[in-house]
């Protein structure tokens, strides 16, 4: 069974960038797109963007600015890394495993951050 | 970019038929994916490829689309089944998925 886990920091500061790493289990990274998602409690459900295993990007254009998102094959790891936050980034965020029909067939745990001083 | 449109609520009562809208401008030319989530947990696939049961899913959820509103039913509601809703599409203009606002289904 495919496996998820989401981890990093649960509080980011104002102005600072959120990071946040998704390592994957019993699945090679080296296939397939990777992506974060959020919740946030004004905007719902909100796709930030994708990686595919040749390490090709594409970020939501609301965020496009301010996302990167990257893979370490090594690891079996993609991370996500959005600067400059407000408390409008707080939310939960998801990692999750995209196959071509374009939904999600494996999803993180979801991983609480709060952007607060 | 593409939005979806979802009604913020649905009530049934047990062993009755929900039926949950999502709207969007010809959606029918999409595939539709629908989610399961419950409080605390990571959404659920429920349905893809607008009609298509992963394993492990009931029969009683089913999916349709047509027009500009894909539905998702679920037959003989049962308690369990009490959760949030979101249908999902890509995007081929921004090239990213786009979920609706998300359906609470209550079992009355």
């Amino acid at each position: 069974q495919v496996q998820l886990l989401g981890s990093g920091p649960g509080l980011v500061k104002p102005s600072e960038t959120l990071s946040l790493t998704c390592t994957v289990s019993d699945a090679s990274i080296s296939s397939y797109y990777w992506s974060w998602i959020r919740q946030t409690p004004g905007k719902g459900l909100e796709w930030i963007g994708y990686i595919f295993y040749n390490g090709n990007t594409n970020y939501n254009p609301s965020l496009k600015s301010r996302v990167t998102i990257s893979l370490d094959t090594s690891k079996n790891q993609f991370s996500l890394k959005l600067s400059s936050v407000t408390a409008a980034d707080t939310a939960v965020y998801y990692c999750a495993r995209v196959i071509v029909a374009g939904n999600v067939d494996y999803w993180g745990q979801g991983t609480q951050v709060t952007v607060s001083s | 970019s593409y939005v979806l449109t979802q009604p913020p609520s649905v009530s049934v009562a047990p062993g009755q038929t929900a039926r949950i809208p999502c709207g969007g401008d010809n959606i029918v030319s999409k595939s539709v994916h629908w989610y399961q989530r419950k409080p605390g947990q990571a959404p659920v696939l429920v349905i893809y490829y607008d009609t298509d049961r992963p394993s492990g899913i009931p029969e009683r959820f089913s999916g349709s689309n047509s027009g500009n509103t894909a539905t998702l039913t679920i037959s003989r509601v049962e308690a369990g089944d009490e959760a949030d809703y979101f249908c999902q599409v890509w995007d081929s203009e921004s090239d990213v998925g786009v979920f609706g606002g998300g359906t609470k289904l209550t079992v009355l």
